[in-house]
């Protein structure tokens, strides 16, 4: 089992680009979540999907933030401008929700530097 | 909403010291429970979780946690800590399962940063 992939494991890019971060979840689990995580706000959940449909993005911060799940097996979280205050590490988990006690499954992290 | 509280962001212990985390969740009873370890440039992993089989529950690396209901509490302890122990620890927990809820969503507490001194 591969775990959770996310990728690029670092991104650095200045301020106005568009930036996309990507995530395979573990084959089979039918949720995946999408977190970030600073020092200032600690781990916050940004949006999640069960079964590929986002089921609440109201952690998501503003409307620069979108993310698709088109298939069970990748998603993405996009942010279009990119600001220097986006700068943090963003965390994929998937789970298979109370079929296995809700246990979630982390990537490595994706850490973003926008200058 | 499932609230999280993690009494000490920062614990400082002697190698071979008794550690102690402190983690306390709001008064709906949960039904799973977490303690998840994050190493320094790494995702976080599970140390342990109760899901009412027993209340207490031991994880990997020697560490343990006790339900306690009348007190809402989830501490996590370990008699003998280790240099390697060190690490930032999250207490997380699910949904009340009488909502309905089978999507799985955890709500963390801010961390407790565990320092281990020599």
């Amino acid at each position: 089992d591969a775990g959770v992939i996310q990728s690029p494991r670092h991104e650095v890019t200045e301020m106005g680009q568009e930036v996309t971060l990507r995530c395979k979840p573990i084959s089979g689990h039918n949720s995946l979540f999408w977190y970030r995580q600073t020092m200032m706000r600690g781990l916050e959940l940004l949006i999640y999907f069960n079964n590929n449909v986002p089921i609440d993005d109201s952690g998501m911060p503003e409307d620069r933030f979108s993310a698709k799940m088109p298939n069970a097996s990748f998603s993405t979280l996009k942010i279009q401008p990119s600001e220097p205050r986006d700068s943090a590490v963003y965390f994929c988990a998937s789970s298979l929700g109370y079929k296995r006690g809700n246990e979630q499954f982390f990537g490595p992290g994706t850490r973003l530097t926008v200058l | 909403a499932q609230s999280v509280t993690q009494l000490g962001s920062h614990v400082s212990v002697s190698e071979g010291a008794l550690v102690l985390l402190r983690c306390n969740y709001s008064s709906s009873v949960p039904p799973y429970l977490f303690w998840y370890v994050q190493y320094p440039n790494q995702g976080l992993q599970l140390l342990l979780k109760y899901t009412s089989a027993a209340t207490l529950v031991k994880g990997i690396n020697g560490f343990e946690a006790e339900f306690k209901k009348s007190e809402t509490s989830f501490h996590l302890t370990k008699p003998s800590a280790h240099m390697s122990d060190a690490a930032e620890y999250f207490c997380a927990v699910s949904d009340p399962i009488d909502r309905g809820s089978t999507l799985g969503r955890l709500y963390f507490g801010r961390g407790t940063q565990l320092t281990v001194w020599p």
